[in-house]
């Protein structure tokens, strides 16, 4: 079966921090990859997505990035942290051409002080 | 092009009432609709997912929902409220766009 996982669970970093937030897919190969930012009671907002090893499509201007090192392994990165990066992060992936359906892992709190 | 509209933000409900959050979605193509849910600091999590093969869609924990293409709408419905209900749920649309749209979110609040 497929599962997702994220790492850490929780993090509080201070500003000008830098960060590494890791997804990792399981029982699947070529996945959809993406990651979503929730802020302190609002929806989702898609920050990041991946078709591919090495490609990825930035939703919105920030001082994030991601990368895809591996098929199923994708990465959040930032070289300084601002307070605005607070908030609670979700990876999730689909499989393409087989379903259009999104599984999201567990999440990552992240507090920036 | 496509878009999702959740028409409550919270939605208050006694344990043991039946339980309705609203969806209306736009889209080009014929969507794929789905519900999800998100328990506090916890992943979402499917309930049920539209394609096409039937209007009444029947999902996890006795939640179900409804296509009406004349309304453009996906209510959720589920005929009584239990305590552990109480979470944030999202409406998805995913048509011939490649990236989902996801509505802004329900909350749904159980008193017992």
């Amino acid at each position: 079966s497929q599962t997702i996982h994220q790492w850490p669970a929780t993090l509080v970093q201070p500003v000008g921090s830098p960060l590494s937030l890791e997804c990792t897919v399981e029982g699947t190969s070529n996945p959809n990859l993406y990651w979503y930012r929730q802020a302190a009671g609002r929806g989702l907002q898609l920050l990041f997505y991946s078709v591919g090893i090495g490609q990825i499509s930035s939703e919105v201007p920030q001082n994030l990035s991601a990368s895809r090192p591996q098929d199923r392994q994708f990465i959040l990165s930032s070289k300084k942290l601002l307070l605005s990066d607070s908030g609670f992060y979700l990876c999730a992936f689909d499989r393409p051409v087989i379903t259009d359906t999104q599984y999201f892992g567990p999440g990552t709190r992240l507090t920036v002080l | 092009a496509q878009s999702v509209t959740q028409l409550d933000s919270h939605v208050s409900v006694s344990e043991g009432t039946p339980v309705l959050l609203r969806c209306n979605y736009s889209s080009s193509y014929s969507p794929s609709l789905f519900w999800y849910v998100q328990h506090p600091n916890k992943g979402l999590q499917l309930l049920l997912k539209y394609t096409s093969a039937a209007t009444l869609v029947k999902g996890i924990n006795g939640f179900e929902a409804e296509f009406k293409k004349s309304e453009t709408s996906f209510h959720l419905t589920k005929p009584s409220a239990h305590m552990s209900d109480a979470a944030e749920y999202f409406c998805v649309v995913r048509g011939g766009s490649y990236i989902p749209t996801f509505g802004r979110g329900t909350s749904l609040i159980v008193h017992p």
